[in-house]
């Protein structure tokens, strides 16, 4: 059974620039979810992919943006890229995206915005 | 909106003590609440998992309560070791995870 994987590990950008990450779901796993960690903070909820469509969404602007393909791997988007942008970047599968499910986090991929 | 809260930002206790970590939320009544361990540069891995019909859940030397009435989760590891140091984090589970902030565990020898 492989784990959740997400690439890049690391990225920098400038601001006003655009940014792909990419996440690779935990094999069996049919829901994605994504979250933001700034620095000292707790992760923050962004969005979710339950079969391909969006299953909930957080308190982020539509410059956020995502997408779940058919092998239910899942691609973050964010353009227009703020200096606020820079955190940690996690990507979650999970069988069903219920609250009794456990979430399997991926090592995170770090944004830098200059 | 729904808040939730760790009341302490770091912790340190000697090990083979009792490390106790809190965790409040407002404005919400969760049918689920989480516990999930964090260390420095990776993402944050499950440890339990409590129903708001359950008082106390075990799984080797940790144990987490729920009250309901407190809106309160207590989050406790037993004879406390260095390798136990990370961040733990309380999250409300909907859809999606309502993490708080994080409590970081510092174990000496």
């Amino acid at each position: 059974e492989t784990g959740v994987t997400q690439s890049p590990t690391h990225l920098i950008k400038t601001r006003g620039q655009q940014v792909t990450l990419r996440c690779s779901s935990q094999s069996g796993h049919n829901t994605v979810s994504w979250y933001q960690q700034a620095l000292g903070q707790g992760p923050q909820f962004i969005f979710q992919y339950y079969r391909e469509e969006e299953n909930g969404r957080g308190n982020f602007p539509p410059r956020f943006s995502g997408l779940q393909f058919p092998n239910y791997s899942s691609e973050l988007n964010v353009n227009a890229l703020e200096l606020d942008d820079s955190a940690l970047y996690l990507c979650a599968s999970s069988l069903e995206g219920t609250g009794t499910d456990t979430q399997y986090f991926g090592p995170g991929t770090r944004l830098t915005v200059l | 909106s729904q808040k939730i809260e760790q009341n302490s930002e770091a912790l340190n206790i000697q090990e083979g003590k009792t490390a106790t970590l809190t965790c409040n939320y407002t404005n919400y009544s969760p049918a689920y609440l989480q516990w999930y361990r964090q260390d420095p540069g990776r993402g944050p891995v499950f440890l339990l998992l409590i129903r708001e019909n359950e008082k106390e859940k075990r799984k080797e030397r940790l144990k987490v309560t729920f009250d309901t009435t407190l809106k309160q989760s207590l989050f406790h590891i037993t004879a406390s070791q260095p390798a136990d140091s990370a961040t733990y984090l309380c999250a409300l589970a909907r859809t999606a995870l309502i993490f708080g902030k994080g409590t970081t565990l510092s174990v000496s020898s």
